[in-house]
C-alpha cells in the first residue's frame, strides 16, 4: 500500500497571503495525484487531478505540482472559502489512499 | 449537471448489514466507473471499493474486503453498496463518486452529500 504523508498537520494563513501544502508518497506514483477541498459539513471538491491539472471550474490562484514522491499544492492568494481541509490522493496503484489532511485556518 | 444522491444510512447494530444506494444523473453512467469513499467523525477520507463501468471489475479496501459488496445497475444509474457484519469502525459518511477524466485512473469527480451509518455496540 502507497502511504500518502501530508504536511503541515495545520497551517495558519492570514486572508490575501499564500499557502503551501506539501504530500509526500512513500513510493512513486508518477504523476498520478490529485487534491481536493473539503469545506466544513461538505462533500471534497476536486481541485487538482494529474498533479497539476486544474479541474473545471476551479480558480487560477490553485496550482499543482510534482511528480514521483513530492508533490506540492499552492493557493497564492486565500480567500474566505479557501479555509479547509485539503486531501491529496494517490491514483497510480490499488489501493487507492489518501494522505491524511491539511487544516488550513485563519490565523 | 452531474448530480449524486446516496440513501440509504442510519443506525445499525454491530454485525448487522445494510444496503447503500447512490442514484445519479447528468452523465452517461454505464460509460464510468463508480466508488465509494467513506470519513469517520472527525477523521480523513478512507477509499472503500470502486467498480468498473461495465460491473466487470471491482476493488476493495483490506478492512472491507469479505464483508461489502459493491454493485451496480446501468439500466436503473445505480450504484450499491451492501455492507454485512458490521462493526463499530464501520461508522462513518459514506460518499458515492464518480470517476473523473476518461482515462484507466480513478480519482474522484465529482462527490454525493454522503449518507451517514452509525453502528452501534
Amino acid at each position: 500500500e502507497i502511504v500518502m504523508t501530508q504536511s503541515p498537520a495545520t497551517l495558519s494563513v492570514s486572508p490575501g497571503e499564500r499557502a503551501t501544502l506539501s504530500c509526500r508518497a512513500s513510493h512513486s506514483v508518477s504523476s498520478n495525484l490529485a487534491w481536493y477541498r473539503q469545506k466544513p459539513g461538505q462533500a471534497p471538491r476536486l481541485l487538482i487531478y494529474d498533479a497539476s491539472t486544474r479541474a473545471t471550474g476551479i480558480p487560477a490562484r490553485f496550482s499543482g505540482s510534482g511528480s514521483g514522491t513530492e508533490f506540492t499544492l499552492t493557493i497564492s492568494s486565500l480567500q474566505s472559502e479557501d479555509f479547509a481541509v485539503y486531501y491529496c490522493q494517490q491514483y497510480n496503484d490499488w489501493p487507492l489512499t489518501f494522505g491524511g489532511g491539511t487544516k488550513v485556518e485563519i490565523k | 449537471e452531474v448530480q449524486l444522491l446516496e440513501s440509504g444510512g442510519g443506525l445499525v447494530q454491530r454485525g448487522g448489514s445494510l444496503r447503500l444506494s447512490c442514484t445519479a444523473s447528468g452523465f452517461t453512467f454505464r460509460n464510468y466507473a463508480m466508488s465509494w469513499v467513506r470519513q469517520a467523525p472527525g477523521m480523513g477520507l478512507e477509499w472503500v471499493s470502486t467498480m468498473s463501468g461495465n460491473a466487470a471489475t471491482t476493488w476493495y479496501a483490506d478492512p472491507v474486503k469479505g464483508r461489502f459488496t459493491i454493485s451496480r445497475d446501468n439500466s436503473k444509474n445505480t450504484l450499491y453498496l451492501q455492507m454485512h457484519s458490521l462493526r463499530a469502525e464501520d461508522t462513518a459518511v459514506y460518499y458515492c463518486a464518480k470517476k473523473g477524466g476518461n482515462s484507466y485512473y480513478v480519482w474522484f469527480d465529482p462527490w454525493g452529500q454522503g449518507t451517514l451509518v452509525t453502528v452501534s455496540s
